[in-house]
């Protein structure tokens, strides 16, 4: 199994302005994925990030708006740029299980509001 | 990657068994359907996986019938605390950094 931390568990943010969400892992893992949950819905998958490469963009997100860093292979940073109403939304955080599985791991989300 | 389909809500009553049905019609052979729960202000959690056949574990049944076109989840004697969404989820199993696609979710009810 995997723990993983999530910081900010939750923030209000005025339009216009950026919010890095940071997701901590207590081991290494080679995959980290990001996915959005708007208020009532399901999870979408925003994109999914490599230690050493560039991350990899869904289908109608793009890195301008959704910057992702992976420093190492424990920790990983979503930025929301720019932000408006329609980003306030839960963004979780998930690993792969390390045994191979294909079972994932959420963190508990950060829950972001914009006003 | 699959798609799949399950009613958008059930309601039950505690001590209840509930069995919540996922379509998922253009399976592949690799793919492996698994089950994750939802509560409130919390990632999903898993909950049971299965190839084909039935799968026990602690917390619930996994039914899978032989053309594999739909599963069933059954949770025994439910509880309130098992109101929560339920996802149903099919993707190539063995892990490989395979990505998971939520479909709607079954969001379940369970009353005294």
């Amino acid at each position: 199994s995997a723990v993983i931390s999530q910081k900010p568990s939750r923030d209000i943010c005025q339009r216009g302005t950026s919010l890095t969400i940071q997701c901590q892992v207590d081991s290494q893992v080679t995959m980290m994925f990001w996915y959005r949950q708007q208020p009532g819905q399901s999870l979408t998958l925003i994109a999914t990030a490599n230690q050493g490469s560039e991350a990899t963009y869904e289908s109608g997100f793009v890195i301008d708006k959704f910057p992702i860093s992976r420093p190492n292979l424990t920790f990983s940073t979503l930025t929301v740029s720019n932000m408006s109403p329609e980003d306030s939304s839960i963004y979780l955080c998930s690993v792969e299980d390390l045994g191979n599985t294909g079972e994932l791991f959420f963190g508990e989300g950060s829950r972001l509001t914009v006003l | 990657l699959a798609k799949t389909t399950q009613p958008i809500s059930m309601d039950s009553y505690e001590g209840q068994e509930v069995n919540i049905t996922c379509s998922h019609n253009n399976i592949a052979t690799n793919d492996y359907i698994t089950w994750y729960q939802q509560f409130p202000s919390q990632g999903p959690r898993f909950i049971i996986q299965g190839y084909k056949t039935k799968v026990t574990n602690e917390v619930a049944s996994l039914f899978i019938p032989a053309d594999r076109k739909s599963s069933t989840l059954s949770l025994p004697r439910v509880s309130l605390s098992d109101t929560a969404v339920y996802y149903c989820l099919v993707a190539p199993g063995g892990g490989g950094g395979n990505k998971l696609t939520f479909g709607t979710g079954t969001q379940l009810k369970v009353e005294l």
